[in-house]
């Protein structure tokens, strides 16, 4: 399995919802990371998990939650978004070290309305 | 964070090089560089990366100048599918065990037939 599989594809949640985005990758891969991307931008790093600790926030606001419960799986835990955080939300994985590529999913394409 | 620079957009025609190139002057000596593309709305697809030396795998060949300051990714056979936005990254060392790939503006390839 080379694919990291992330659910669901689309969501649309109010702003006073609690949603769950999901990412899991059987790659033995053991770092993880959470990525934001608006229309038209670069990917934006959020959080980066190395060996299940959240090793990097990148000062992301607190109702944006991650967790990552063992080596395959990642979540990340919404609640009271607002409507700017609308955007594509893109996980990865890979190998830890520098020199490793990262395995990308293909997204969660997140609605706040 | 060490920064790089790419042409905002490039054409090439279908069956010919595509020669993308960035420019790293900043980069540190155990810093490597990693190139991604997005076909749009996909996650971002690994493609190569080096640390010096000159890297070709199945996909494209990868340049890096002596000095490493610059580097070009080379399609040697565009084809439409190729059409993209492609990510030049040099990737960071943060933390215990976090590694950063930060992504700058990046080259939209246009291949036409």
């Amino acid at each position: 399995d080379t694919e990291v599989t992330q659910t669901p594809k689309h969501l649309v949640m109010g702003m006073t919802n609690k949603k769950s985005l999901k990412c899991e990758q059987h790659m033995g891969h053991r770092a993880m990371y959470w990525y934001k991307q608006k229309a038209k931008k670069p990917p934006e790093l959020m959080f980066v998990y190395s060996y299940e600790k959240l090793s990097i926030n990148e000062s992301v606001p607190s109702r944006f939650s991650p967790e990552c419960p063992n080596s395959s799986l990642l979540n990340l835990h919404l609640h009271a978004l607002q409507p700017e955080d609308s955007a594509l939300y893109l996980c990865a994985s890979s190998q830890t070290g520098v020199s490793y590529g990262y395995t990308f999913g293909s997204g969660t394409r997140l609605t706040v309305v | 964070d060490a920064k790089t620079t790419q042409p905002t957009s490039m054409d090439c025609a279908e069956g010919r090089a595509a020669n993308l190139p960035c420019n790293h002057s900043t980069i540190s000596g155990n810093e490597y560089v990693y190139w991604y593309r997005q076909i749009h709305s996909q996650g971002p697809q690994y493609i190569i990366h080096g640390l010096k030396n000159n890297e070709t795998n199945e996909m494209a060949s990868l340049i890096i100048t002596e000095d490493r300051k610059s580097s070009t990714l080379i399609l040697p056979h565009a084809t439409l599918r190729d059409t993209a936005v492609y990510y030049c990254i040099v990737r960071v060392a943060r933390g215990t065990g976090g590694f950063k790939t930060i992504f700058g503006a990046g080259t939209r390839l246009f291949v036409k037939a």
